[in-house]
């Protein structure tokens, strides 16, 4: 069972659009985080969110995590080919021992 | 900033090979964890690590072993490799519930 559900699965858009990926899940989680992966490489650590409806910036990027800690969404703003990579989410169940859950991706490609 | 490193990025070996994937971090991290991903099969834990000589099965341990002698070090073994374990190998470690990845080591058996 896939406990976290991330779409759409592939996302290919000019660059300057905006796009929106989501994660969602029928489970609660203490936390969220999400990555970006390059190709070739190991993910990268974007940004955690821990507070039902918390929501964070990072430039360009806007994470949301659901009033019930359930859903989150990451939303690019202008997008640049630099964006391009694989978007992971994972979540943190209560007494997991630190494990995470991880969806299995949004492939985005930014074409110039 | 944290940094967690792995042996080869690329390593190709023949089945029936016994290998070897090492991993290091530098930050004193409790947690030490490894995964594979494959594609369409996202990212799947295999072993992870709580404290040095301890270990915990993951969702696929089949086929591998661990072993963390030191703190910063947390090796994965594939004691008889075969071509179902080619796959993209990663290494991460944390202090809380934030992950910190290796770049990943690329095993091909042929």
């Amino acid at each position: 069972t896939q406990l976290l559900e991330q779409s759409p699965q592939f996302l290919s858009i000019q660059e300057g659009e905006n796009l929106t990926v989501y994660c969602n899940s029928s489970s609660v989680f203490s936390s969220l985080q999400w990555y970006r992966q390059e190709p070739g490489e190991g993910p990268v650590l974007l940004v955690t969110v821990v507070t039902g409806g918390e929501v964070k910036k990072l430039k360009r990027l806007t994470f949301q995590f659901g009033d019930a800690r359930k859903d989150s969404s990451l939303h690019i703003t202008a997008a640049q080919p630099g964006d391009t990579g694989l978007y992971l989410c994972a979540g943190v169940r209560g007494g997991s021992n630190y494990k995470l859950t991880f969806g299995k991706g949004t492939l985005l490609t930014v074409n110039p | 900033d944290v940094k967690v490193t792995q042996s080869s990025r690329y390593l190709v070996k023949r089945t029936g090979e016994k290998v070897f994937l090492e991993c290091v971090q530098d930050m004193d991290h409790e947690n030490m964890f490894w995964y594979r991903q494959d594609p369409g099969l996202g990212l799947r834990l295999i072993y992870f690590s709580y404290d040095v000589k301890m270990k915990e099965k993951g969702d696929i341990p089949e086929g591998y072993s661990v072993s963390r002698e030191k703190k910063e070090r947390f090796s994965l073994i594939l004691e008889s490799a075969s071509t179902n374990q080619t796959s993209m190998y990663l290494c991460a470690s944390n202090s809380g519930y934030e992950q910190y990845f290796g770049p990943g080591t690329r095993l091909t058996v042929t």
